[in-house]
């Protein structure tokens, strides 16, 4: 079965801290990973996507790895901030509509 | 643009009541999408439409209704409310190359 695991489930840094987030995904066939920020009481947002070619993606303080062979994905955050807190939900796609999400890593960044 | 917007942002049902959960988008895209977000898990299609008078099944399809007669608007119906259907509803659009864009949620609570 397609399945997408995160960990950890949660996570608590403090300010100015880095943290990595990790992704292992079982779907087959692979179009594209994408990783959502999903702020408390929003929807989420795309912050990166990952298609099976690109091992590395930066978007500002957030940088995306994929490694394709061993079917994980992790997200770094550097130098964390507070609005940094929220869920982090990593999406697998075989191509439209087969999105399968990940259950989320809810980060609390402390000042 | 406002994307994709979602009305009513809560809503309280007695078991057994009927609504229609409303979702439209302005970004003329094709592809748009219902999901159910519970605690502890990924979120779960319910239903899915690739354009105009197209709808089709997701994973958890039972107790809910869908429609499409514009590119606009996705509504969805919940036919006779259940305890079970106490959730966070997400609408979703995509077209193209784009991320799936969500509207920032439904939360339904059945009494």
């Amino acid at each position: 079965k397609n399945q997408v695991e995160q960990s950890p489930q949660s996570l608590i840094i403090l300010e100015g801290k880095n943290c990595t987030l990790q992704c292992n995904y079982t779907v087959s066939p692979f179009s594209n990973l994408r990783w959502y920020k999903q702020d408390t009481g929003r929807g989420p947002v795309s912050l990166t996507i990952m298609t099976f070619s690109e091992n590395t993606k930066s978007n500002g303080r957030y940088t995306a790895t994929l490694d394709a062979d061993t079917k994980q994905s992790s997200l770094h955050i550097t130098a964390s901030q507070l609005s940094d807190s929220a869920s982090y939900i990593c999406v697998v796609s075989e191509g439209r509509p087969n999105f399968v999400f990940g259950p989320g890593t809810r980060l609390s960044v402390l000042p | 643009n406002a994307g994709v917007t979602q009305t009513p942002k809560f809503q309280v049902l007695k078991t057994g009541q009927s609504m229609t959960l409303q979702c439209a988008q302005d970004m003329n895209h094709e592809y748009m999408s219902w999901y159910r977000q519970d605690p502890g898990m990924g979120l779960r299609l319910i239903h899915y439409s690739v354009g105009a008078g197209i709808t089709d099944q997701g994973e958890v399809p039972n107790g809910y209704n869908v429609s499409r007669s514009t590119t606009e608007d996705f509504p969805l119906r919940l036919l006779s409310a259940a305890p079970s259907q106490t959730s966070v509803y997400f609408c979703a659009s995509t077209g193209g190359n784009s991320p799936l864009h969500f509207g920032n949620g439904t939360r339904l609570t059945v009494t």
